[in-house]
This record gives structure tokens, C-alpha cells and sequence, in this order.
């Protein structure tokens, strides 16, 4: 979806470096999520924030940590990079009106530690 | 946790209906039904969502009993474009832990 933006769209790295991966929106939306998927297997949920000032863990936040800049950015650290982080990672979107949960996709960034 | 299993993989040919059922037997009473398709490196896409009896949009139909254990999601007249892997997912945007994608029915449609 054109609405959500991931940079880059690939990134190769060592181990134990410093990395970023960024998320913007253009959809409007409050509320914002990162996941990892690993070959063959579905999404696991890193972080999410309902809004700007609120930051939640998911089922896989060590070794990650997120800042929420604005409504519409979201950004995804591994403060030191290690082999199995290599995943594609994918960031998403919602709105949070009437309980019904429909998120939006960025188109992903391919991660390769090594 | 509303936890959903859906078959691993299906296969079909183009032209046929397809119809994959999630099994979701501790569905609570808010809780919507909403199912994703997913293409190789590409994030899912929203493809339909109900919470009773039937919806259809331009892309799907979903069928859910009166019982809400369990949702069909039927395409109709597949194509190979259809091949991806489809996700149920069973939940309320407030209670994200809920939201989890499993590893889903990866659909292969055959010429």
C-alpha cells in the first residue's frame, strides 16, 4: 500500500551494528505496528503504539526497540544486530474507530545480518 | 486468546471455487472475524471482514455460522493471481494480543 512507506527496502548488515528501519504514513491513522517474518512462517508482532505517547511490547520485543516520533512515523532499532534478525520486517497501520481491526501494510525491508 | 487453525495449504485450479475454513472455537462476543492475503515478499492485504452470518465484497464472500466458531472465506472463479497465502484472523483493534497471524493456508492455484 502506497500509504505506508518502509526505507530502506533492503539492508544488509553485520553483527552487533547499530540499525534503523523506518516507517511513515500518510493514511491518518492512530495507531501503528512492526512485525518480523521469518521464511515459510506468519507475522510475529514486535511493537505497537496506539498513539504517539503510548509504546507496547508484542510477542518478540528483545533485542528491538521503537521510537514514535509523530503520529505518522514509527521507527524500528535493533541495537545490536545478531544473525537471527534476519527476517523480512514489515510495518502496518490502523484506525482504531469502532473496534474493528483492519491494518494497512507497508511493503517491507529485507534484513540480512551476517 | 482467540487462537484460529486454518488447513497449512490447499490447491486449486483456475476457474474453480475455493473455500478455506479458520476454526476459531474461543471467539468472544465482540470479536470480529477479518482475513488477509498475502503475496511472496509483500505485506497482507485486507481482504474481507464480518463478525455474523455472510458478507461479500468485489474480491470475497464470508460465511460464519450462527455459532461463530468457525468462517469460509470462498473465492469465486480463482485465478493464478490468486496464489498467496490467506491469514484468519479473529479480534478487537483494543486488545492487539489477540491479533496474532498464524502461519496460515498458503493457496496454490494450478493452470
Amino acid at each position: 500500500d502506497a500509504d505506508v512507506t518502509q526505507t530502506p527496502r533492503n539492508r544488509i548488515t553485520k553483527t552487533g551494528k547499530r540499525i534503523m528501519l523506518e516507517c511513515s504514513q500518510t493514511k491518518g491513522h492512530d495507531r501503528m505496528y512492526w512485525y518480523r517474518q521469518d521464511p515459510g512462517l506468519g507475522l510475529q508482532l514486535i511493537y505497537y503504539s496506539f498513539d504517539v505517547k503510548d509504546i507496547n511490547k508484542g510477542e518478540i520485543s528483545d533485542g528491538y526497540s521503537v521510537s514514535r516520533q509523530a503520529q505518522a512515523k514509527f521507527s524500528l532499532s535493533l541495537e545490536s544486530a545478531i544473525p537471527n534478525q534476519t527476517a523480512l520486517y514489515f510495518c502496518a497501520t490502523s484506525d482504531s474507530g469502532q473496534g474493528r481491526e483492519t491494518q494497512y501494510f507497508g511493503p517491507g525491508t529485507r534484513l540480512l545480518v551476517l | 486468546l482467540a487462537k484460529t487453525t486454518q488447513p497449512i495449504s490447499m490447491d486449486s485450479y483456475e476457474g474453480q471455487e475455493v473455500n478455506i475454513t479458520c476454526s476459531h472455537n474461543n471467539i468472544a462476543t465482540n470479536d470480529y472475524i477479518t482475513w488477509y492475503q498475502q503475496f511472496p515478499s509483500q505485506g497482507p492485504r485486507f481482504i474481507i471482514q464480518g463478525y455474523k452470518t455472510k458478507v461479500t465484497n468485489e474480491v470475497a464472500s464470508l460465511f460464519i455460522p450462527a455459532d461463530r466458531k468457525s468462517s469460509t472465506l470462498s473465492l469465486p472463479r480463482v485465478s493464478l493471481s490468486d496464489t498467496a497465502v490467506y491469514y484468519c484472523l479473529v479480534g478487537l483493534s483494543y486488545n492487539t494480543d489477540k491479533l496474532i497471524f498464524g502461519t496460515g493456508t498458503r493457496l496454490q492455484v494450478f493452470p
